[in-house]
C-alpha cells in the first residue's frame, strides 16, 4: 500500500525554535514535495525535490528549507519559525507514470 | 502568474442531486488539470485528471469532468451526490512538466439529507 508518512502530526513551539517535519514514502517516487494549506488559500507548494540531492523552489519558500539526502526523505525545516508560518502541512509524492500526488495526512504547525 | 480559481467557497446540494463544482485557470497552454478531494483531518485523494485527448473525464466515486479549452475551465460533475461526498475539492492545474502545482482555494461541499 502507498504510504506517505508525515512526524509530528501536531506541533505547538514558539517562535525561534527550530523545528524539522519529516516525510518518508514507501514507493521509491524521485518527486516529492511540500505544501501548506491555509484557509481561503488552497494549497501553495513550498518545495520540491525531482530526485536525490536536486531540490527547487515553489510558490512560498521563504522561511523554509529542505534536503533531499536519501530517496525516501524529504524533510522540511523550519530555522527560525514565525506565527506566520502557523499552518497545516502536507508532504506529497507523484507517481512519474500517472501523474498522481499521494498526500501524507498533514501536520498542524502552530507557532506562538 | 499562474492561478486557479474556484468561485464558489460553500455548496450545500441535497442527497441525490446533480453537482458541479467550478473551476478556471489562467495560463496560456493547456496545464494538465486535477480534482482532489479532501475529506476533513485526511489528506488529499485524486479524483481524476485530465492530460491530454478526450474532453470528458472520468474519475473516482462516479465524479467526472469535463475540459473546455476556450473557457479555460475544468469543472466537475457528478449526477448524483451521496451524503459521502461531503468534503472539500480542489482544483489543481500543473503547467506541463515543470513540476509545479497550483491550487485553487478550494469548495466545501455540504449534502442534505
Amino acid at each position: 500500500e502507498a504510504q506517505v508518512t508525515q512526524n509530528p502530526r501536531y506541533l505547538i513551539t514558539v517562535t525561534g525554535k527550530k523545528l524539522t517535519v519529516t516525510c518518508s514514502q514507501n514507493m521509491n517516487h524521485e518527486y516529492m514535495s511540500w505544501y501548506r494549506q491555509d484557509p481561503g488559500l488552497g494549497l501553495r507548494q513550498i518545495y520540491y525535490s525531482m530526485n536525490v540531492e536536486v531540490t527547487d523552489k515553489g510558490d512560498v519558500p521563504e522561511g523554509y528549507k529542505v534536503s533531499r539526502k536519501e530517496k525516501r526523505n524529504f524533510p522540511l525545516i523550519l530555522e527560525s519559525p514565525s506565527p506566520n508560518q502557523t499552518s497545516l502541512y502536507f508532504c506529497a509524492v507523484r507517481d512519474r507514470n500517472t501523474g498522481e500526488l499521494f498526500f501524507g495526512e498533514g501536520s498542524r504547525l502552530t507557532v506562538l | 502568474a499562474q492561478s486557479v480559481t474556484q468561485p464558489d467557497i460553500h455548496i450545500t446540494v441535497s442527497e441525490g442531486a446533480s453537482l458541479e463544482l467550478r473551476c478556471n485557470y489562467s495560463y496560456g497552454a493547456t496545464p494538465y488539470l486535477f480534482w482532489y478531494v479532501q475529506s476533513p483531518g485526511q489528506g488529499l485523494q485524486l479524483l481524476l485528471k485530465y492530460f491530454s485527448g478526450d474532453t470528458l473525464v472520468q474519475g473516482i466515486k462516479g465524479f467526472e469532468a469535463e475540459f473546455k479549452r476556450s473557457q479555460s475551465s475544468f469543472n466537475l460533475r457528478k449526477p448524483s451526490v451521496h451524503w459521502s461526498d461531503a468534503a472539500e475539492y480542489f482544483c489543481a492545474v500543473e503547467r506541463n512538466n515543470f513540476n509545479k502545482f497550483y491550487f485553487g482555494s478550494g469548495t466545501k461541499l455540504n449534502v442534505k439529507p
